[in-house]
């Protein structure tokens, strides 16, 4: 059963402005992982966060958890248009490297 | 270059015939596994690895068999394919103690 799920579906903003996503999950978690998806490639992995931490930093992008809430949130800021992908969270909650459980993801759109 | 690579990324094929997707890494990872991604619904694991001669079954095993006979090669095996087996498929491998996982550029697969 899908344990992640992506709001909004889609995003549209303007270059320069910030986007946000967030992940919603139901079952508790080891850990969360961000990865991104440009049109019909392989997914590249951004960020992880464990379930003991509550904001992790990388360049431009901010993770936000908080297990009470079991949500995500992925910020990031100054978007170009190279940030036009979908991106999917992917929680982990087995404790295992293999029984990771992606979200439908969310469609960001950049335009120039 | 590190990488995982798949073959064959386009394939038409018709219902029964039997097919074999390969996928191979160059990482001396550990951890494999294989996933399906379809519209609206995410990517849903098919089966993963944990070693050689070592596979489990994911969310959604049914129709896929796989074998992991060397540490590089997991390749998905489709016995008798089926209209509902059509979907996009991504191997990917995962770095020892980093949850990390690596993706294969995809196989986009038709069953008729």
């Amino acid at each position: 059963s899908q344990q992640g799920e992506e709001d909004p579906q889609a995003l549209s903003i303007q270059e320069g402005e910030n986007a946000t996503m967030n992940c919603s999950y139901k079952t508790s978690i080891n850990n969360l992982q961000w990865y991104r998806q440009n049109s019909g490639r392989g997914l590249v992995h951004l960020i992880l966060i464990r379930s003991n931490e509550r904001e992790k930093h990388s360049g431009r992008l901010r993770v936000t958890l908080d297990t009470s809430k079991k949500s995500s949130s992925l910020l990031i800021t100054a978007s170009r248009a190279a940030d036009t992908a979908s991106y999917f969270c992917a929680t982990d909650h087995s404790g295992g490297y293999q029984k990771v459980t992606f979200g439908t993801g969310t469609k960001l759109q950049v335009i120039p | 270059e590190a990488q995982v690579t798949q073959n064959p990324r386009y394939l038409i094929t018709v219902t029964g015939k039997k097919l074999t997707v390969t996928c191979s890494q160059n990482m001396n990872h550990e951890y494999m596994s294989w996933y399906r991604q379809d519209p609206g619904l995410g990517l849903r694991q098919i089966y993963y690895s944990m070693n050689v001669e070592v596979t489990d079954k994911g969310d959604v095993p049914e129709g896929y068999k796989v074998s992991r006979k060397e540490k590089r090669n997991f390749p998905l095996i489709l016995e008798s394919p089926s209209p509902n087996q059509t979907s996009l498929y991504f191997c990917a491998s995962t770095r020892p103690g980093s949850y990390e996982q690596y993706f294969g550029p995809g196989t986009r697969l038709t069953v008729t």
